[in-house]
């Protein structure tokens, strides 16, 4: 049992939008800055988001992030096959005073 | 670019220690507020955290694994590396070594780069 929850799996088409969601609480997202990452398959992660929304360089712009609250969401817009991947959100929890992620979330693309 | 290269056994059997080793290239595990660690992964399963050094040499743990982690700094070799005590099968996981930088604190940063990752069996 992750303490951030995300769905399982999402999917959607070709060119179309996506979001992830990433559920906390007050000790971890509400308090602290949510990253995420992509780790395509036989991969190590990748960072796609940091400090909520921005953009590590050489990122594609497809990809943006979001806060509100004890809750945070990744975006994929213009989707590709290559975007299918596990996507992973983390953030620092002070009540256990360490890293937590979301258990992932399997992308498809259709 | 940073790189993060990783060194150390696949195989470990029950109740010894696990150790690897993380080199750096074109980087220094001194460089101010820089945090080095581990994060791994088990088979067909989520990521989770093991532990993270900041480049003071201040150390931050899982509570699931404390009391059995430790780790630490080589500054000569520009390397850092972890050890987990009495392994059993559940420390089996690919074991990602990764670097974090941030000015305000260890709470602001994320993983910014990562190793190539480990697959450590524990096995008899």
């Amino acid at each position: 049992q992750s303490v951030l929850t995300q769905p399982p799996s999402v999917s959607e088409a070709p060119r179309q939008r996506v979001t992830i969601s990433c559920s906390g609480s007050s000790s971890n997202i509400g308090d602290n800055a949510v990253s995420w990452y992509q780790q395509l398959p036989g991969k190590a992660p990748k960072l796609l988001i940091y400090y909520d929304n921005l953009l590590p360089s050489g990122v594609s712009d497809r990809f943006s992030g979001s806060k509100s609250g004890t809750s945070a969401s990744l975006a994929i817009s213009g989707l590709q096959s290559e975007d299918e991947a596990d996507y992973y959100c983390a953030a620092w929890d002070d009540r256990l005073n360490g890293w937590v992620f979301g258990g992932g979330t399997k992308l498809t693309v259709l | 670019q940073l790189q993060l290269q990783q060194s150390g056994p696949g195989l470990v059997k029950p109740s010894e220690n696990l150790s690897l080793t993380c080199t750096v290239s074109s980087g220094s595990i001194g460089s101010s507020y820089s945090y080095w660690g581990w994060i791994r992964q088990p088979p067909g399963k989520g990521l989770e955290w093991v532990g993270t050094i900041y480049y003071r040499g201040n150390t931050f743990y899982s509570p699931s694994l404390k009391g059995r982690v430790t780790i630490s700094l080589d500054t000569s070799n520009n390397q850092f590396s972890l050890t987990l005590t009495s392994v059993t099968a559940a420390d089996t996981a690919v074991y990602y070594c990764f670097f974090s930088s941030s000015a305000l604190g260890i709470a602001a940063g994320s993983f910014d780069y990562w190793g190539q990752g480990t697959l450590v069996t524990v096995s008899s």
